[in-house]
């Protein structure tokens, strides 16, 4: 079965104070894989896609890089701001459609 | 920048009750999708729909569920016998084939 685990669940970080979370994957096949911000009572906004492994892709304070079995957001020098819930997910390929499988999600609470 | 609609935002129905679900994709999307969100947990896949079908659908989306394109903007996700456990926020999605770009969502409570 296709999985999608990130880690951690919590994160609490003071402003300026930079870290990475973490998203692994088990998809046979992987077709991409997408990062999303989702804000409390929020749909999920769309923030990075990567493609195959050894892409990085960037966003004022984020980096998202991909690997083979896992994904990695690097978020530097963080402002309160950046406070929001992570999501990953992975598109699983239907016919000409593709369903996203999401991961739990890494809530991230930066500090002033 | 054009964006996804849903309406409402918040929907309060009783148990075995009819509610639809209202959503504007991105005028030249081709892919459509809802999604729900129980609180606290994961966004889990519901439905699918390309060329005015259903592509793929989960074990969620059972007889209870259907989905409408009436027009040419609006998709439509009806409920027809409400549960207390279809209590979720419902994003509706949509995609020209890559990134999928969600609405705010609806909030459904049933009591």
């Amino acid at each position: 079965e296709d999985q999608v685990t990130q880690s951690p669940e919590a994160l609490r970080l003071q402003e300026g104070e930079s870290s990475s979370l973490n998203c692994s994957y088990t998809v046979s096949g992987l077709r991409g894989l997408f990062w999303y911000r989702q804000d409390p009572g929020k749909g999920p906004e769309f923030l990075f896609t990567l493609y195959s492994a050894g892409e990085e892709k960037e966003k004022e304070r984020l980096k998202a890089t991909l690997t083979k079995k896992e994904s990695f957001l690097h978020i530097t020098a963080p402002k309160p701001e950046d406070s929001a819930t992570y999501l990953c997910a992975v598109p699983i390929y239907s016919g000409s459609a593709r369903q996203l499988t999401f991961g739990s999600g890494t809530q991230l609470t930066v500090l002033p | 920048e054009p964006e996804v609609t849903q309406t409402p935002s918040h929907q309060v129905t009783q148990m075995g009750q009819e509610v639809i679900l209202r959503c504007v994709p991105i005028s030249n999307h081709l892919y459509f999708y809802w999604y729900r969100q129980i609180l606290g947990q994961k966004v889990e896949f519901l439905v699918s729909f390309y060329n005015n079908e259903i592509s793929e659908k989960s074990e969620i989306f059972d007889d209870q569920f259907s989905v409408e394109r009436p027009d040419g903007s609006n998709f439509t996700l009806k409920i027809r016998s409400t549960k207390l456990e279809d209590s979720a926020m419902y994003f509706c999605a949509s995609s020209r084939g890559g990134e999928q770009y969600f609405g705010p969502g609806t909030r459904l409570t049933v009591t």
